[in-house]
């Protein structure tokens, strides 16, 4: 299994909802990332969880809170985001650098915030 | 600081010719290089991937090639279809063991 699932593959929230969403991988990956891309750009990190431990947290508004309940799962909780939130937002894993690192991406979760 | 950039922003090839995208890079000190594939609607698929103690490798179709003298890579993709068409991106595992350094894509047509 070298799938990554993201759910939901949609989701439109008003800026007073809260909502999550949710990462799953089956590969014994031990480093597990979010992601934010906007059209036309590449990915940017948001957080790295390693180890279930946030270890990057590339200086994210705290409206995004991840969380990291089992090696298997990721979660993003959203809370009161603005407009210029909404953008496909990936959830990615990987080995590490040091044994077959490319990241495995999931299809990724378009959010539009209204 | 690190950069991973793209020359191209946008490619057109003919169905059935070889593509060719590029990628120079700034950090003489990366030591593994990524590219992805990304279809409208899709997240990044992982295409190929290359160390710094080679100078080529090759996939199904595909090719990357590594110049370290001049920090440039490049992605070959032979006898291109209509599959192919896609945003690709070169990305660099910087200096931390987890994090990707994105290049800024380049989006191929295929004409029919």
């Amino acid at each position: 299994d070298t799938e990554v699932t993201q759910t939901p593959k949609h989701l439109v929230m008003g800026m007073t909802n809260k909502k999550s969403l949710k990462c799953e991988q089956h590969m014994g990956h031990r480093a597990m990332y979010w992601y934010k891309q906007k059209a036309k750009k590449p990915p940017e990190l948001m957080f790295v969880y390693s180890y279930e431990k946030l270890s990057i947290n590339e200086s994210v508004p705290s409206r995004f809170s991840p969380e990291c309940p089992n090696s298997s799962l990721l979660n993003l909780h959203l809370h009161a985001l603005q407009p210029e939130d909404s953008a496909l937002y990936l959830c990615a894993s990987s080995q590490g650098r040091d044994s077959g690192t490319e990241a495995f991406f999931g299809q990724g979760t378009r959010l539009t915030v209204v | 600081g690190e950069s991973v950039g793209l020359h191209l922003p946008t490619l057109s090839v003919q169905e059935g010719d070889n593509s060719i995208i590029n990628c120079a890079y700034s950090n003489s000190a990366s030591d593994y290089f990524i590219w992805y594939k990304q279809e409208s609607g899709k997240g990044p698929q992982f295409i190929i991937d290359i160390r710094s103690n080679m100078d080529k490798r090759q996939g199904q179709r595909v090719t990357v090639l590594l110049n370290k003298t001049v920090k440039h890579l490049s992605l070959q993709i032979a006898a291109t279809q209509p599959g192919d068409s896609a945003v690709y991106f070169c990305a660099e595992i910087g200096d931390s063991n987890y994090q990707l350094i994105w290049g800024a894509g380049t989006k191929l047509i295929i004409k029919p």
